[in-house]
C-alpha cells in the first residue's frame, strides 16, 4: 500500500513563533504534494499543491508568506506556519500523489494548537 | 467555479438500514470521482475510486456508487450500515487537465445506531 506520514500529530506553539511539519511519502515517489486545511465539522478545504523542485501553487485567500511549502524531495514536502496566530490552530492534513496516478494518499493529519 | 455537493450533512440511521449519501460535482469535462471516509480519530480512507469504465463501482467495507454522467452525480450505497460505519464520508471529484485538483464535498457524518 501507499502510506503517508505527517510529523508532529500535534503540536502547540505560541503566537508569533513558527512551527513545521513534514509529510512523507513512505513507500513511494510523489511528483505533487498536497496540503489541506480542515476545520471543526468543515471539509478539507486546499491550501496549496506543491511539485517537487519547484515552488507551491497557493490557493486562493492562502498566504504564501505566511504558509511556507518546501518539497525538496520525491518523498518529502514541509509546511512552516509562520508567526503562528490563534487562528491558524486547525487541523493540517498532507497529501501525495504518486507519479504517474490519480489517487491521492492521505496522512494522518497534524493538530496545530497556538495559544 | 468546480464545485462538490454532498446533499445531507448529518445522517443517522438504525444498524441494517440502508444508505444513500448523495454527491453532484459542476465539472462537464472528464473527471475522477472518489469517497473517502473518516472515522472518529482516524486519517482519511479511501471508499472507493471511479475513473472509467463500468460506472457501478464497488468499493472497500460493501459500500458502492454509482456514476450517472448526465446528472453529474455519484452517489454512495449501501444495503445495510453497521455501527461499525459511523464516521464522516466525503465526496471527491479530481481532474487532471489544466492542472491537478481534488476538490471536496462538505462531508456527510453518518451516525449508526446500535
Amino acid at each position: 500500500g501507499a502510506v503517508v506520514s505527517q510529523h508532529p500529530s500535534r503540536v502547540i506553539c505560541k503566537s508569533g513563533t513558527s512551527v513545521k511539519i513534514e509529510c512523507r511519502s513512505l513507500d513511494f515517489q510523489a511528483t505533487t504534494m498536497f496540503w489541506y486545511r480542515q476545520f471543526p465539522k468543515k471539509s478539507l478545504m486546499l491550501m496549496a499543491t506543491s511539485n517537487e523542485g519547484s515552488k507551491a501553487t497557493y490557493e486562493q485567500g492562502v498566504e504564501k508568506d505566511k504558509f511556507l511549502i518546501n518539497h525538496a524531495s520525491l518523498t518529502l514536502s514541509t509546511l512552516t506556519v509562520t508567526s503562528a496566530h490563534p487562528e491558524d490552530s486547525s487541523f493540517y492534513i498532507c497529501s501525495a500523489l504518486r507519479q504517474g496516478g490519480y489517487e491521492q494518499y492521505f496522512g494522518p493529519g497534524t493538530r496545530l494548537t497556538v495559544t | 467555479a468546480q464545485s462538490v455537493s454532498q446533499h445531507n450533512h448529518h445522517v443517522i440511521l438504525s444498524e441494517a438500514a440502508s444508505l444513500e449519501l448523495g454527491c453532484n460535482y459542476s465539472y462537464g469535462g472528464t473527471v475522477n470521482l472518489f469517497w473517502y471516509v473518516q472515522y472518529p480519530g482516524q486519517h482519511l480512507q479511501l471508499l472507493l475510486k471511479y475513473f472509467s469504465g463500468d460506472p457501478l463501482v464497488k468499493g472497500i467495507k460493501g459500500f458502492e456508487a454509482e456514476f450517472i454522467k448526465s446528472k453529474f452525480s455519484f452517489n454512495l450505497r449501501k444495503p445495510s450500515v453497521q455501527w461499525s460505519d459511523t464516521a464522516e464520508y466525503f465526496c471527491a471529484v479530481n481532474r487532471n487537465t489544466g492542472g491537478f485538483k481534488t476538490i471536496f464535498g462538505a462531508g456527510t457524518r453518518l451516525f449508526v445506531k446500535a
